[in-house]
C-alpha cells in the first residue's frame, strides 16, 4: 500500500486564485512529521513547508500553510493568491518513526504537476 | 554557504560500465541519502547513512553500492547489474533529528 497518496496528478489554476493539493497518509507510528516540496523544471526540491504529528496548529510559511487533518491522515497544501513562478512539481513526503535513533529518509507521493495560467 | 554539491550534473554510460556520482555536504550533517527519480514519479530511496562507515539498503538498492568513509562524503556507484539506471538522482542530507532535509541539485544520468 502507498505511504503516501497525492491523487491529483495535474492542475491548472488561475493567476491570483488559492490552490489546494491534497496529500493523504498511512502510518501506524504516533511520532511522525509531512513535508511538502517544489520542484521546477531544473530538478532541485525546495522545501517548502514542515508538519510535525504533534503539532496543534497548522503550519504556515508565507503563502503556504498546511491543513492538517490528523484523524483523516490528510496534509494538503494550500498555496494563496498563487503566482506564475509557482508553476512545478509539487511533492508530499513523510517521515516516520526513527530506527536506531538515526533518521531514516523520507517517503514521497507522486507529485502533483501544478501549472499556474495568467 | 552550507549546502550540497553534486556532480557531474549530466552524466552518460555505456552498455556495462559502472560509473560514480559524487555528492559532498558541508552543513555537518551526520544523515545523507540518495534518492532516484523516474519522469512523472517521486522520489525512491536507494541507499542511507547515519554515520560515517555504517549504511543501509533502501528500497530500491539493487545495483547500486555506496560508502561512507568520510561525513562530508556519500558516492553512488550505480554498476553494470542496475538494469535500468537511466533516471534523475538526488543526493540529501539531514540533522540527526531528521526535521530538516537539504537536497542536492542532481545528476541526470543516461545509459548511451
Amino acid at each position: 500500500a502507498q505511504k503516501i497518496t497525492q491523487t491529483q496528478p495535474g492542475m491548472f489554476v488561475q493567476e491570483k486564485e488559492a490552490v489546494t493539493l491534497d496529500c493523504t497518509y498511512d502510518t501506524s507510528d504516533q511520532s511522525y512529521g509531512l513535508f511538502w516540496y517544489k520542484q521546477p523544471s531544473s530538478g532541485e526540491m525546495i522545501f517548502l513547508i514542515y508538519q510535525g504529528s504533534y503539532d496543534e496548529q497548522n503550519a504556515t510559511e508565507g503563502r503556504y500553510s498546511l491543513n492538517f487533518q490528523k484523524a483523516r491522515k490528510s496534509a494538503n497544501l494550500v498555496i494563496s493568491a498563487s503566482q506564475l513562478g509557482d508553476s512545478a512539481m509539487y511533492f508530499c513526503a513523510m517521515r516516520e518513526a526513527y530506527s536506531g535513533g538515526g533518521a531514516d529518509g523520507l517517503t514521497f507521493g507522486k507529485g502533483t504537476h501544478l501549472i499556474i495560467q495568467p | 554557504d552550507g549546502g550540497i554539491t553534486q556532480s557531474p550534473k549530466y552524466l552518460f554510460r555505456k552498455e556495462g560500465q559502472n560509473v560514480t556520482l559524487s555528492c559532498e555536504q558541508n552543513l555537518n550533517h551526520d544523515a545523507m541519502y540518495w534518492y532516484r527519480q523516474d519522469p512523472g514519479q517521486g522520489l525512491r530511496l536507494i541507499y542511507y547513512s547515519q554515520i560515517v562507515n555504517d549504511f543501509q539498503k533502501g528500497d530500491i538498492a539493487e545495483g547500486y553500492s555506496v560508502s561512507r568513509e568520510k561525513k562530508e562524503s556519500f558516492p553512488l556507484t550505480v554498476t553494470s547489474a542496475q538494469k535500468n539506471p537511466t533516471a534523475f538522482y538526488l543526493c540529501a542530507s539531514s540533522s540527526e533529528a531528521g526535521y530538516g532535509y537539504t537536497f542536492g541539485s542532481g545528476t541526470r544520468l543516461t545509459v548511451v
